[in-house]
């Protein structure tokens, strides 16, 4: 089971352009990368998914290098209420789970 | 709204008791997931449904069971409850297993069991 790391917290200002690096050296062939967004008390709410390169929607962008051990979460011009806990999820492959990280907890300042 | 529906949203039980968890899924997805979240363990995969069957384990007690009925809804069972046990409680649903490209899920506003 591919097990994933990421920075516990991160600290931005709104406006900026805010990157979240999740390292999966274990993943497998058939896994995809799929980032999910928490705020307090609530159901974690998905992002983005990808397999390799990049993918872009309406909220994000998912970087994936050619060797898919690591994947970047960039989120453009951050505002007070993209402050929530940002999990990076590998899975979905043979494993057929959904196994959620620690997650990074991500606190926008005005 | 994510379409996934649980109830209750709140339940305050004593120590010892047993407690019945309800979930609905989206319309048309046939996997349910179960996730525990505690503040020192974060979210936790308990276990997955998909249409009817049990598809996959996580850490799940011994004490807690689940199930998924014929009309898709399911129900996760928590018996003889300890402190400990006090959590927010998460289903989530998707289309299908949970494999390949199948990675979104929809959780709902989760239940917050407190054991007292």
């Amino acid at each position: 089971l591919a097990k994933t790391t990421q920075p516990i917290s991160m600290d931005s200002y709104e406006g900026q352009e805010v990157n979240i690096t999740c390292s999966h050296n274990n993943i497998a062939t058939n896994d995809y990368i799929t980032w999910y967004q928490q705020f307090p008390s609530q159901g974690p709410r998905f992002i983005i998914q990808g397999y390799k390169t990049k993918v872009t929607n309406e909220v994000a962008s998912l970087f994936i290098p050619a060797d898919r051990k690591s994947s970047t979460l960039s989120l453009p011009r951050v505002s007070l209420s993209d402050t929530a806990v940002y999990y990076c999820l590998v899975g979905g492959g043979a494993t057929n789970k959904l196994i959620f990280g620690t997650g990074t907890l991500l606190a926008v300042q005005p | 709204d994510s379409g996934v529906t649980q109830t209750p949203k709140h339940l305050i039980t004593a120590t010892g008791q047993r407690v019945t968890l309800r979930c609905s899924p989206r319309s048309g997805d046939l996997s349910v997931y179960w996730y525990q979240q505690s503040l020192d363990q974060g979210l936790q995969f308990l276990i997955q449904y998909y249409n009817g069957e049990e598809r996959a384990k996580g850490n799940i007690l011994e004490r807690f069971s689940a199930q998924q009925f014929p009309d898709l809804h399911s129900e996760l069972n928590l018996s003889s409850l300890e402190l400990g046990d006090s959590a927010l409680y998460f289903c989530a649903s998707s289309v299908g297993v949970g494999a390949g490209s199948d990675t979104e899920a929809f959780f709902g506003q989760g239940t917050r069991l407190t054991v007292v």
